[in-house]
């Protein structure tokens, strides 16, 4: 089964400490996303990677950090910069040069902070 | 970052009414794309657009792409209660590999 696979599901955060958000896919999609959401809000964009080893910062960055070391493999870390880590973390990917600009997402990260 | 506007922000609705939604931009948009978020999961894709003007439908559902390149629609038709949810509407220019997302349309259907 093809798709797009987000672990752990629940994750809580002590302060002061960094947690890094697992997002994996099996599409073969070259380009990879995360967003945040908070309550009653859109998706707001934290980091995108469009090729393996290079990745660049979306309208959020600070206090996030990630790595593209694999295609498939493309996690986030929340570092303790980041100062009100509390939401939905959901990771995207899309199919380069399909002329399709589709992305396709995980099932999320629900982090609370202990 | 820019987001789209969408309206309504909320709907209560009852089980067999027809629901419409829109989403507007300040800037053209060559795709138009609207998803639906069950609470607590990821976005699913409902209806992708790509020509102003074309409308497309997905069983009960039909999205447009506005004329202006700025604007799409969303209606579903006989709603029921598994329509609820928040629909989003996230546009993208050709050579952008960002989407840029709408507020959201939360749904609730009534028996």
């Amino acid at each position: 089964d093809g798709g797009i696979t987000q672990s752990p599901k629940y994750l809580f955060r002590k302060e002061g400490q960094n947690v890094t958000l697992s997002c994996e896919q099996n599409l073969n999609h070259d380009a990879m996303y995360w967003y945040r959401q908070d309550p009653g809000q859109g998706l707001r964009l934290i980091y995108y990677s469009q090729i393996v080893n290079d990745f660049q910062k979306g309208d959020i960055a600070e206090g996030y950090s990630v790595s593209r070391e694999k295609k498939e493999s493309f996690p986030l870390t929340v570092t303790s910069a980041q100062k009100n880590p509390t939401a939905f973390y959901l990771c995207a990917s899309r199919a380069k040069g399909s002329g399709r600009n589709i992305q396709y997402f995980g099932a999320g990260t629900r982090l609370s902070v202990l | 970052g820019q987001q789209l506007n969408q309206s309504p922000q909320s709907m209560f609705i009852q089980e067999g009414e027809d629901v419409s939604m829109n989403c507007t931009s300040s800037s053209i948009f060559n795709t138009w794309l609207w998803y639906k978020q069950d609470p607590g999961e990821g976005p699913v894709l409902l209806i992708a657009l790509y020509k102003a003007g074309e409308l497309t439908s997905n069983g009960r559902l039909t999205a447009q792409f506005g004329i202006t390149r700025k604007d799409s629609f969303l209606n579903i038709s006989a709603s029921i209660p598994s329509d609820v949810g928040i629909y989003f509407c996230a546009g993208s220019t050709g050579t952008a590999s960002k989407l840029t997302f709408g507020t959201g349309t939360r749904l609730q259907v009534t028996l």
